[in-house]
């Protein structure tokens, strides 16, 4: 019974570049949420995605920054142009509809 | 908006030892969830315990307990008998049960770094 999976583990990306974040939900749940957590810092939310609906995105800036849970296959979170400012641990947790969400093990964002 | 606060930066607890750790937090709603959350240095987010804000009764977990006080919008967690395993980063957490898009999210505190010693 595998957990959220998340990868890359570990991505490096150039300023500038776009980074893509893959996030399988636990079998059987259909909520998925983004987090990101920057040094020393608490998770803060970003997206919280159904299939194929984003439910609330008050978490997640305007620009650069995009989100998908298609009907088929990951959620993808989507930065373009990355900046420097968005190094940071990149969290997904999934659920069932009113449970308690469980974490991946974060994809760590280094931005050169 | 909800918000969470955990004025410990740090704290330190000997081995066998219990130690509490402190979370407030400020809502209008009176429905809703709240967790603390461990994060050790391998980064994982695991989930130690939740409360329902409609049961007075406190929840425990083996040897992770909380001290919820909705009025005082207080929400401790005690560690007993501490284990050299319990040293992480530990993050109270809040959810709305109300509907409507705020549902589901959590919003964390800044956490508590736990240190145990031998």
């Amino acid at each position: 019974n595998a957990g959220v999976m998340q990868n890359p583990r570990h991505l490096v990306r150039r300023r500038g570049q776009e980074a893509r974040l893959r996030c399988s939900p636990m079998k059987g749940h259909s909520h998925v949420y983004w987090y990101r957590q920057l040094p020393e810092e608490g998770l803060k939310f970003m997206v919280y995605l159904q299939k194929e609906n984003i439910i609330d995105e008050s978490g997640m800036p305007k620009e650069r920054f995009s989100a998908e849970f298609p009907k088929e296959g990951p959620s993808i979170l989507r930065i373009q142009q990355v900046v420097r400012g968005d190094s940071a641990a990149y969290f997904c947790a999934s659920s069932r509809s009113n449970q308690p969400q469980h974490f991946g093990d974060g994809t760590r964002l280094s931005i050169l | 908006a909800q918000t969470v606060t955990q004025s410990q930066p740090e704290m330190s607890v000997q081995e066998a030892e219990t130690v509490t750790l402190s979370c407030t937090y400020d809502t209008s709603e009176s429905d809703y969830y709240l967790f603390w959350y461990k994060q050790p240095p391998s980064r994982q987010m695991i989930l130690v315990i939740r409360q329902e804000a409609y049961k007075q009764q406190n929840a425990t977990e083996n040897r992770f307990s909380v001290n919820f006080q909705k009025a005082a919008k207080s929400f401790s967690l005690k560690i007993s008998d501490s284990q050299l395993g319990d040293a992480a980063m530990y993050f109270c957490a809040y959810r709305s049960n109300a509907g409507g898009t705020s549902y589901g999210k959590l919003t964390f505190g800044q956490g508590t770094i736990l240190t145990v010693h031998p």
